[in-house]
């Protein structure tokens, strides 16, 4: 099965930062490649799709890139809202259909 | 507004069952896959379960095959999870969420309930 292996684990930065976040796949893949958000108590939120497919209400300060096994999520300029737990996940159809789930990027305040 | 719900979730011993819903409002729920996710205290998200618009298809992670099952009722715009022969490390925060795919695109889960929180433990 594909494994998603998100760098960094977690990271501090400050408001107005460009933050960064890999996440690389075991193999080769769809770009069937997500992006998700989440607070503290709260549900996931879909940020990206398809890799690089702003959701609609996202913010534009949010960007997804990457194909094959490297994938980056960028917030431009990182806002105090933005602080946050990030997930990136992939569907594979091929041999047969699975969902997978980066470990998580915790962005904290610095 | 699109809305999913889930409820069910509780205290259970190790080895019971528990069946959890979620309703959905808003959207045809019968045109969409739906999905289970899960959440361990402190854990990431981890997918639990897919089923697919008329629950033809359905799909688990190695963890749960063969203990939980879910289904749905398309005219009471429902999706459940059948969960059996419970352990300790289910213990976690369930969400149902909906997917947004068809035969040649996924484009992510899109909807997303509030969880529900499943502790096992005696």
């Amino acid at each position: 099965a594909i494994q998603l292996t998100q760098s960094p684990s977690s990271l501090s930065a400050s408001v107005g930062d460009r933050v960064t976040i890999t996440c690389r796949a075991s193999q080769g893949m769809s770009s069937a490649l997500d992006w998700y958000q989440q607070k503290p108590g709260k549900a996931p939120k879909l940020l990206i799709y398809d890799a690089s497919s702003l959701e609609t209400g996202v913010p534009s300060r949010f960007s997804g890139s990457g194909s094959g096994t490297d994938f980056t999520l960028t917030i431009s300029s990182l806002q105090p809202e933005d602080f946050a737990t990030y997930y990136c996940q992939q569907f594979n159809s091929y041999p047969h259909p699975t969902w997978t789930f980066g470990q998580g990027t915790k962005v904290e305040i610095k | 507004e699109e809305q999913l719900v889930e409820s069910g979730g509780g205290l259970v011993q190790p080895g019971g069952s528990l069946r959890l819903s979620c309703a959905a409002s808003g959207f045809t729920f019968g045109t969409y896959s739906m999905n289970w996710v899960r959440q361990a205290p402190g854990k990431g998200l981890e997918w639990v379960a897919n089923i697919k618009e008329d629950g033809s298809e359905r799909k688990y992670v190695d963890s749960v095959k063969g203990r939980f099952t879910c289904s749905r009722d398309n005219a009471k715009n429902s999706l459940y999870l059948q969960m059996n022969s419970l352990r300790a490390d289910d213990t976690a925060v369930y969400y149902c969420a909906r997917e947004r795919a068809g035969d040649i695109y996924y484009y992510g889960m899109d909807v997303w309930g509030p969880g529900t929180t499943v502790f096992v433990s005696s």
